[in-house]
């Protein structure tokens, strides 16, 4: 079956653009999970949802984020008045149970101007 | 708050012998640390992972210990092959909580 997928795979905003990152979780998984993989560092979360409910968001860095995962399946990352410090990867990953095997998209890799 | 640190950052071997990466977290509510493979440009794949109730785990060439009182779990690769040169990841979460936190990260070169 399909992995996870995210889109787009590049997104180049000027600064100050709004931004919609889509992610497509592999079929039946429960939780999905976002994160932001600065250059040379590890993911770092952002906010978890099993099913449709966001249950942790405590990673957002400011309230310009926002994501939403409205009928428990696909689920899109919001960033509003993108500034440059948003510049890095945003990572999708899926699974059965928040501490299960987690299946990683490949990501969108945003940067701002 | 919740941390996982990740040493080294960086690990050069040469082809043959052992890799080892070690981390420590401070969440002692942890019970579950996956161990993740991220080559140049690609997403992360869990290459093993290990549960609380167990100390040691092991799957070929890779394994995995894990000290609950010292808050420590380590991963070893054996008979290192240039294809293991990757990007490693460790990370904790527990049963109930939603975070997974990541580590740094350790970039392991296998030289031929």
């Amino acid at each position: 079956g399909a992995g996870v997928s995210q889109s787009p795979r590049y997104k180049v905003a000027k600064r100050g653009q709004d931004v919609a990152l889509r992610c497509d979780p592999i079929s039946g998984h429960v939780s999905l999970f976002w994160y932001q993989q600065a250059l040379g560092q590890g993911p770092e979360f952002l906010t978890y949802f099993q099913n449709e409910a966001q249950l942790d968001k405590s990673g957002l860095p400011s309230d310009r984020f926002f994501a939403e995962r409205p009928e428990g399946s696909v689920s899109t990352l919001k960033i509003q008045r993108t500034q440059q410090e948003d510049s890095a990867v945003y990572l999708c990953a899926s699974s059965w149970m928040n501490t299960d095997t987690q299946y990683f998209g490949p990501g969108t890799r945003l940067t701002v101007l | 708050g919740e941390n996982v640190e990740q040493h080294p950052s960086t690990l050069s071997v040469q082809e043959g012998d052992s890799a080892v990466i070690k981390c420590t977290y401070s969440d002692s509510a942890s019970n579950y640390f996956p161990w993740y493979k991220q080559e140049l440009g690609k997403r992360p794949q869990l290459i093993i992972d290990i549960r609380s109730n167990v100390g040691e785990k092991k799957d070929q060439r890779i394994a995995v210990t894990l000290n609950k009182t010292a808050k420590h779990f380590s991963l070893h690769i054996t008979e290192t092959q240039p294809e293991d040169s990757a990007v490693y990841f460790c990370a904790a979460s527990y049963t109930g909580g939603f975070k997974t936190i990541f580590g740094a990260g350790t970039r392991l070169f296998v030289k031929a």
